[in-house]
């Protein structure tokens, strides 16, 4: 597609479900981020790929979140025993060149996925 | 760390009139990027502007111009001409240009503008 393309959009879980969020970036993409947005915040830093590696995962809350991208295009964000903590608007966000480059590649942002935890 | 700070959570503009949204960062970097970004209701966050840090210039894109002032860490929007449909939440983000493993951006908290008609 022209775009970053984010499913579910909408994601209704009970306290300590399993989720998994997914992202498709534009394709040939080889940067992908994922952004938690919290209700009247700005978007946080989660975790960065660089085709299948994740170089970062400094953002991550906690050992309940994983996220992959094993080949380099799509990617999962999974939240393991979900809490109401967990609520918020997760972006996924995708820009053409690797890390490292100084150049001022555009992130171009998903809709997002808006996770109510119950 | 570096912040980034937007101190007005709400702006109001008259159409075709101007506005000015504020930032400020807080940074030991000498070289790195600055962002504007809007956030309609409910849709895509996409790129306003961005100005490279070590560019005296400031930049304009079309109704949208930056007033970057590298001394004070200040980074203002202004939206000349407003439209109805710039009425949207807009967000300040600060990215480090070498940003070693990663190009992450650091947001601010947002500024929310409604235009009335």
């Amino acid at each position: 597609g022209a775009g970053v393309s984010q499913s579910p959009r909408y994601k209704v879980a009970k306290r300590g479900q399993d989720v998994a969020l997914r992202c498709d970036p534009i394709s040939g993409h080889v940067s992908l981020f994922w952004y938690q947005q919290a209700l009247g915040q700005g978007p946080e830093f989660l975790t960065y790929f660089q085709n299948e590696a994740q170089l970062d995962k400094s953002g991550l809350p906690s050992d309940r979140f994983f996220a992959e991208r094993p080949e380099g295009s799509v990617s999962t964000l999974k939240i393991q025993r979900t809490q109401q903590e967990d609520s918020a608007v997760y972006l996924c966000a995708s820009s053409r060149g690797g890390s490292g480059t100084g150049k001022s590649d555009t992130q171009y942002f998903g809709p997002g996925t808006r996770l109510t935890v119950l | 760390a570096q912040t980034v700070t937007q101190s007005q959570p709400e702006m109001s503009v008259q159409e075709a009139e101007t506005v000015t949204l504020s930032c400020t960062y807080d940074t030991s970097e000498s070289d790195y990027y600055l962002f504007w970004y809007k956030q309609p209701p409910s849709r895509q966050m996409i790129l306003v502007i961005r100005q490279e840090a070590y560019k005296q210039q400031n930049a304009t894109e079309n109704r949208f111009s930056v007033n970057f002032q590298k001394a004070a860490k200040s980074f203002s929007l202004k939206i000349s001409d407003s439209q109805l449909g710039d009425a949207a939440m807009y967000f300040c983000a600060y990215r480090f240009r070498y940003g070693g493993a990663t190009n992450k951006l650091i947001f601010g908290t947002g500024t929310l503008l409604a235009v009335q008609p």
